[in-house]
Formats: structure tokens, sequence, C-alpha cells
């Protein structure tokens, strides 16, 4: 078994300010993910990341910016928050192959003032 | 429009009753499906996948998927009060689940 990480648990932040959420696994798996999860909005991919210093856009990227520094870790930044925001963000990974679960952390819970 | 749509939107179900879900896809690429489950307070975790037609059976969890309509149910029998959660059917366009598109979810609650 293995465990996702993700610091800091809640984040919170002022309009147009940078924030970067952590990510660690230790599953030893190839493949991490950002997503954000909005009420009533299901989850929407943000960034993911097939392998250490490979980025990926997911369909919600523009606001973000990623970073897969080594194989275990991989973080968020928020470029500018935006008033009154609210979500939560929820790191991801799997093994590269077929048929392969994503496994995902507690979550951070963002509230920008 | 969600590309995932699933409904009801919420489910009120006694103990020991059958919970059933639906889940179709308005994209012809997603012939992959997962079934994800979240509690309140946590990340979502699977439950099963779906890659060919008719049913798949794990424990109390049976998912059905029609692949002509693109059609995905998820039936939980004999429903339990730690069933109650928010569900989640997820689609691909492959069978790598790499870049998974999402449905909003069905909130289920199991009345004891």
């Amino acid at each position: 078994g293995g465990i996702i990480t993700q610091t800091p648990k809640f984040l919170i932040g002022q309009e147009g300010q940078k924030l970067t959420l952590k990510c660690q696994q230790n599953f030893n798996h190839d493949t991490m993910y950002w997503y954000r999860q909005d009420s009533g909005k299901g989850l929407r991919l943000i960034y993911y990341s097939i392998t250490e210093n490979d980025l990926q856009k997911g369909d919600l990227s523009e606001g973000y910016d990623a970073s897969r520094e080594k194989k275990s870790s991989f973080s968020l930044t928020v470029t500018s928050a935006q008033k009154n925001e609210m979500a939560v963000f929820l790191c991801a990974s799997s093994k590269t192959g077929e048929g392969d679960t994503q496994y995902f952390g507690p979550g951070t819970r963002l509230l920008v003032l | 429009q969600q590309k995932v749509q699933q409904s009801p939107e919420s489910l009120s179900v006694p103990e020991g009753g059958m919970a059933s879900l639906n889940c179709t896809s308005s994209d012809r690429n997603f012939q992959y499906f997962w079934w994800y489950r979240q509690h309140s307070g946590e990340g979502p975790k699977a439950l099963m996948s779906i890659f060919s037609d008719g049913d798949k059976k794990e424990g109390r969890f049976t998912a059905h998927l029609n692949k002509a309509s693109l059609h995905v149910s998820l039936h939980i029998r004999d429903s339990q009060p730690s069933d109650s959660a928010l569900y989640f059917c997820a689609a691909s366009a492959n069978s790598a689940g790499n870049k998974l598109t999402f449905g909003i979810g069905t909130r289920v609650l199991v009345r004891p």
C-alpha cells in the first residue's frame, strides 16, 4: 500500500496572491495529477505528469503552473488567486498501464478572501 | 455541456436496499469507464473499472456497460450507512485512464 500526502490541508489567501500546493506519493507511481473540485462541477483536470520533469495540460490549466520536481512529488501554483474563490484541490497518482486506477490524496481546501 | 452526465443528482435508499446510479457519455471517444466514491472530507477512491459490454461484479457492487449507448450504471446491493457518499463516474478515451473526465456526481444517502 501507499499514501498520498497533500500540504497544506487548508489554505487561506488574498486576492492576487501566488499560492503553492504540494503533493507527495510513496506508491512509486509514474503519473501524477492535479484536479480542482468545485461544488456541482465534479473534478476537473488541471495538469498531469507522466514522469519526472514532464508536464501535460488538462482542461483547466489557465491560471495555474505545475512542477514535477521528482518522481514522488508534484506541486501546483495558483498564479493569481481570485477573490471569493473557494475550491478543493486534489492530487492523485497512478501507474502507467492498462486499467490503472488513480489514487487520491485528501485534498487542500482553498479560500481566497 | 458535460461530456459525462450522471443521474440522479441525489438518491436516498433504506439500509439493506438497492441503489442504482446512471452515467452516460456524449463523447463517442470515451469507451472506458470508472466509478469512484468520495466520503465527506476525503479524496475519491476507485470502486471499479469497466471496459467491456455487460456486467462486472465486485462484492456488493455491480457495474453494467452498454458501449453502443455509452451508458454505464452502478448498482449497490444491500446498501449500508457507510455507502453514504458522493459517487463519480469517470470516462476516458484510453484504457490507461490517464486523462479522465468526471461527471458531477450522485450523492447517495443510506437511511438506517
